[in-house]
């Protein structure tokens, strides 16, 4: 069964500090793999997602994330931090041959002035 | 074009009534799927529509909930009776192809229901 494990509810990083929401996956075939954002009072919005080939995934609003088969991660990244980066984010797996998205527990990032 | 949008935005109701959650998906999007999310939990899958069918609800909680999307348009969700642990945010999402990998699923606000 596939399963997606965000370390950290709560992130708080410097506005222009490093960004890194760390996400891992559990999957028995290659899986597809998402970041979804949600702003205050908005829907879940897609950052960016990896299907296939380069492994390093750039998205909306300067955000990247980076697939790594061997450590079964796809973290999150940004270089610098805005405070319209305040949001919740949620890492997402799946299954090549299914129609269903499991996601993680979701990550509330905060932007301290 | 109008995205996924979902009524009503809020809903609050008492333990043991009934409630129906709309989903209008996005024009000429066949797919159509229904996510919850409870309090500190993970938004969980609960079934998936092509077209008027119902393609997979093995995420339905109970027979409590009801979902139905007559004509292949716009779907309902109906809680009935309603209970406590029925909280949360109910989230609707659509796309072109079923296999979410392919392209996006774009989703809604999301109605979030609190059942007293």
């Amino acid at each position: 069964a596939q399963s997606v494990t965000q370390l950290g509810s709560h992130v708080s990083v410097s506005e222009g500090a490093l960004v890194l929401l760390r996400c891992n996956y559990s999957s028995s075939v290659p899986p597809y793999l998402f970041w979804y954002v949600q702003y205050p009072n908005q829907g879940l919005q897609l950052l960016l997602k990896y299907t296939t080939g380069a492994t390093l995934v750039k998205g909306i609003n300067g955000f990247e994330a980076e697939f790594k088969k061997s450590e079964t991660s796809f973290h999150l990244t940004k270089p610098s931090a805005h405070m319209s980066d305040a949001a919740e984010y949620f890492c997402a797996v799946s299954d090549r041959r299914d129609d269903k998205i499991i996601f993680g527990k979701g990550t509330r990032l905060h932007i301290l002035p | 074009e109008a995205g996924v949008t979902q009524f009503p935005s809020h809903s609050v109701i008492e333990k043991g009534q009934t409630v129906t959650l709309r989903c209008d998906p996005i024009s000429g999007h066949d797919n159509l799927y229904w996510y919850r999310r409870v309090m500190g939990k993970e938004i969980k899958f609960l079934l998936h529509f092509v077209k008027e069918s119902k393609q997979d609800e093995s995420g339905m909680p109970n027979n409590r909930f009801l979902a139905e999307r007559t004509g292949g348009t716009y779907s309902t969700l109906k809680v009935q009776p309603a209970e406590l642990e029925d909280s949360g945010v109910y989230f609707c999402a659509s796309s072109q192809d079923a296999i979410v990998g392919y392209t996006e699923a774009f989703f809604g606000q999301g109605t979030r229901l609190t059942v007293v």
